[in-house]
């Protein structure tokens, strides 16, 4: 199975902020990876696929890059409504992998 | 609207079965592939289990082959889990997610959109 490795676990971060989260995988997955917003009591959202394709009705603040190993979920101005944690999930190969998550907190 | 609404959780003992459903709406299901994803509480997101659309393509997460089942009834618009021999650590919310769809002939475990989820507690 491929491993997917998020950092940092946690972060603390003020409104206005630009936030980074990066997620590794164990192999090269190309660019068959997607982003997740959870926040308490409350689904998964998607908010990125393919790497860096935004779902549809995704706020533009959300970005999101890499390929092979390597890839990056960026908040350009952290608001209230997005502390929450975040979620990496491969879809190169079976069974599908996430990361462990990235918990965004407020400073 | 997509909405996907997951019942059948419960209360169960280790051994016993379980059986899931998930009822789908706001789109065409029989195009899409479906899942089901589990988060054990306070813990991250794992793949069960996923059915292609004619349910002719079906796969497990090692963790639960053997002893769960996934299907589908397109007439329903209905996804099911059967599991059985349940041990405690299949403790969890089980969420039913949607599939983006293939493209380009390909198709790959991705999903854009998940229900609430229904809370399975296997228990002594």
């Amino acid at each position: 199975d491929i491993q997917m490795t998020q950092s940092p676990s946690s972060l603390s971060a003020s409104v206005g902020d630009r936030v980074t989260i990066t997620c590794r995988a164990s192999q090269g997955i190309s660019n068959y990876l997607a982003w997740f917003q959870q926040k308490p009591g409350k689904a998964p959202k998607s908010l990125i696929y393919a790497a860096s394709s935004l779902q549809s009705g995704v706020p533009s603040k959300f970005s999101g890059s890499g390929s092979g190993t390597d890839f990056t979920l960026t908040i350009s101005s952290l608001q209230p409504e997005d502390f929450a944690t975040y979620y990496c999930q491969q879809y190169n190969s079976y069974p599908p992998t996430f990361g462990g998550g990235t918990k965004v907190e407020i400073k | 609207e997509v909405q996907l609404v997951e019942s059948g959780g419960g209360l169960v003992q280790p051994g016993r079965s379980l059986r899931l459903s998930c009822a789908a709406s706001g789109f065409t299901f029989d195009d899409y592939a479906m899942h089901w994803v589990r988060q054990a509480p306070g813990k991250g997101l794992e793949w069960v289990s996923g059915i292609s659309w004619n349910s002719g393509s079906i796969g497990y997460a090692d963790s639960v082959k053997g002893r769960f089942t996934i299907s589908r009834d397109n007439a329903k618009n209905s996804l099911y889990l059967q599991m059985n021999s349940l041990r405690a650590e299949d403790t969890a919310l089980y969420y039913c997610a949607k599939d983006i769809g293939c493209s380009g002939g390909s198709c790959y475990p991705n999903f854009d959109y998940w229900g609430q989820g229904t809370l399975v507690t296997v228990s002594s």
